[in-house]
């Protein structure tokens, strides 16, 4: 079993409407989780972090947290072509918050005009 | 420039030489990390380093890879005796003292021939 699992897509949507962006991780004791940004070529960009179950809303982006299910998840809303891009899962292991953050692969998103 | 600051963007090496890779963090952050992004492959973690300490370096190779972080200047990747396998994105990260969250910076290219 990976340490982080994404589907790797492409995750097709029309422009308007939500992506829905799963992550799961097998480390339980996790504290920390991120979602990163990466357009191709370039750098990943952190869009949201969350460190507490439930929902976190910023703006179209709502990061979703479900530690029993070992689940975390990425919506976003009124989707743009200019989403279009790979969204990284981030997981920082353990208990003590190490640094070390464990990434999926990525999911592509691609979002039609 | 306040971001993540890494030269050079691109480096060209051959077989058996030397590369250094340069990371100054943002302003008023005091934790680097460095990962590896390798083609068609996910982000790994390398290492983590605060201020003339290595805090995490379970992600480097055994051998021919270094990292430091001296008190003064940017914090310097070394890879000896480059293989084409080092071939890779390399991208440094990173965060305030009392923050878990990674910033990115552009990331260094390197291409072994």
């Amino acid at each position: 079993q990976k340490e982080v699992e994404q589907n790797s897509g492409p995750l097709s949507v029309p422009e308007g409407a939500i992506a829905s962006l799963n992550c799961t991780y097998s480390d339980r004791g996790s504290q920390s989780f991120f979602w990163y940004r990466q357009y191709s070529g370039k750098s990943p960009e952190l869009i949201m972090f969350i460190y507490s179950n439930g929902d976190k809303e910023d703006g179209r982006f709502t990061a979703q947290l479900n530690k029993a299910s070992q689940y975390v998840s990425l919506l976003i809303r009124d989707s743009q072509p200019s989403d279009s891009a790979t969204y990284l899962c981030a997981v920082n292991q353990g208990s003590s918050n190490t640094g070390k953050l464990i990434f999926g692969q990525g999911t592509t998103l691609q979002v039609k005009p | 420039n306040a971001g993540v600051m890494q030269n050079p963007r691109h480096l060209v090496r051959r077989r058996g030489q030397e590369a250094r890779l340069r990371c100054s963090p943002m302003k008023g952050h005091s934790h680097v990390y460095w990962y590896r992004q390798l083609p068609e492959e996910g982000l790994k973690f390398m290492v983590y380093l605060q201020k003339e300490n290595i805090i995490d370096e379970s992600g480097m190779p055994k051998e021919r890879f270094s990292a430091e972080f001296p008190k003064e200047g940017p914090s310097i990747l070394r890879i000896q005796q480059v293989v084409r396998g080092d071939s890779a994105a390399y991208f440094c990260a990173s965060s305030g003292p009392n923050s878990y969250e990674q910033y990115f910076g552009p990331g260094t290219r390197l291409t072994v021939t």
